[in-house]
C-alpha cells in the first residue's frame, strides 16, 4: 500500500517557538492531504485540507494562521504551529488521499508534539 | 452533514472470544464507510472500507463488517479476539470520492488473557 511519512516523530519545544511538521508521500503523488488533531484518548479532528497549489481550506474554529498549512509539492505538505503554547500539545496525524481509490486515505505514523 | 457514533468507548473480551464493535452513522448521501484501527503513539491503518459495493466486507486481521442501511449501522466483528487485536478502532464515514474523513470517537479494546 501507499506509505506515508511524518517528521518529526516527536517534539518538545519551548512556549512561543514555531514547529514545522512534515508530512510525505513515499511512493505516490498526492494532490489532497489532510491534517487531523488528536487529543489524548480522543478521536482524530480534521484541521485542515491541503491541496497541492492552493491555499488549503480550514475547519471551522481552526484558526489559519497559527496552523500554517503549505502543500508546495505533490509529495510534500508541511504544518507549522506558529509561536506553539502548552494547550497545543497534542497528536497531529497527516494523511494522503491516493487517487482513484474511491477516498482511502493513507496516515502518517502521526507526530507528537509537546509545548513546555 | 455527517456523523459516527460508537457505542462504548472501551470494550473488553477474553481472548478467543467475539469481537462486536458498534458503528452507527448519519449521511445525507449513500455514504462510504471505514474501519481504522490505532496502536499506541502510531497512525491509522485501514481495516476495511465499504463503497457501495458488497454490503459484508472483509478486511485484514479476521475482521469483517456489515452494512446495514435499514439500521444506519456498520458494526465491526471478528470471530475469535486475539491479544494482538488489543489498539483503539476508528470507524470513519464520508460523503464521496475525496471527501473529508468524519470520525466516530474511537472504541479501545482491551483482550483479557
Amino acid at each position: 500500500g501507499a506509505v506515508v511519512s511524518q517528521h518529526p516523530s516527536w517534539v518538545i519545544c519551548k512556549s512561543g517557538t514555531s514547529v514545522k511538521i512534515e508530512c510525505r508521500s513515499l511512493d505516490f503523488q498526492a494532490t489532497t492531504m489532510f491534517w487531523y488533531r488528536q487529543f489524548p484518548k480522543q478521536s482524530l479532528m480534521l484541521m485542515a485540507t491541503s491541496n497541492e497549489g492552493s491555499k488549503a481550506t480550514y475547519e471551522q474554529g481552526v484558526e489559519k494562521d497559527k496552523f500554517l498549512i503549505n502543500h508546495a509539492s505533490l509529495t510534500l505538505s508541511t504544518l507549522t504551529v506558529t509561536s506553539a503554547h502548552p494547550e497545543d500539545s497534542s497528536f497531529y496525524i497527516c494523511s494522503a488521499l491516493v487517487g482513484g481509490s474511491y477516498n482511502e486515505q493513507f496516515f502518517g505514523p502521526g507526530t507528537r508534539l509537546t509545548v513546555l | 452533514a455527517q456523523s459516527v457514533t460508537q457505542l462504548g468507548s472501551h470494550v473488553s473480551v477474553s481472548e478467543g472470544a467475539l469481537v462486536l464493535l458498534r458503528c452507527n452513522y448519519s449521511s445525507s448521501v449513500p455514504p462510504y464507510l471505514f474501519w481504522y484501527v490505532q496502536y499506541p503513539n502510531q497512525g491509522l491503518q485501514l481495516l476495511l472500507k465499504y463503497t457501495s459495493a458488497a454490503t459484508l466486507v472483509k478486511g485484514i486481521n479476521g475482521f469483517e463488517a456489515e452494512f446495514k442501511k435499514s439500521e444506519t449501522s456498520f458494526h465491526l466483528t471478528k470471530p475469535s479476539a486475539h491479544m494482538s487485536d488489543a489498539a483503539e478502532y476508528f470507524c470513519a464515514v464520508s460523503e464521496g470520492a475525496g471527501n473529508m474523513l468524519t470520525f466516530g470517537g474511537g472504541t479501545r479494546l482491551m483482550v483479557k488473557p
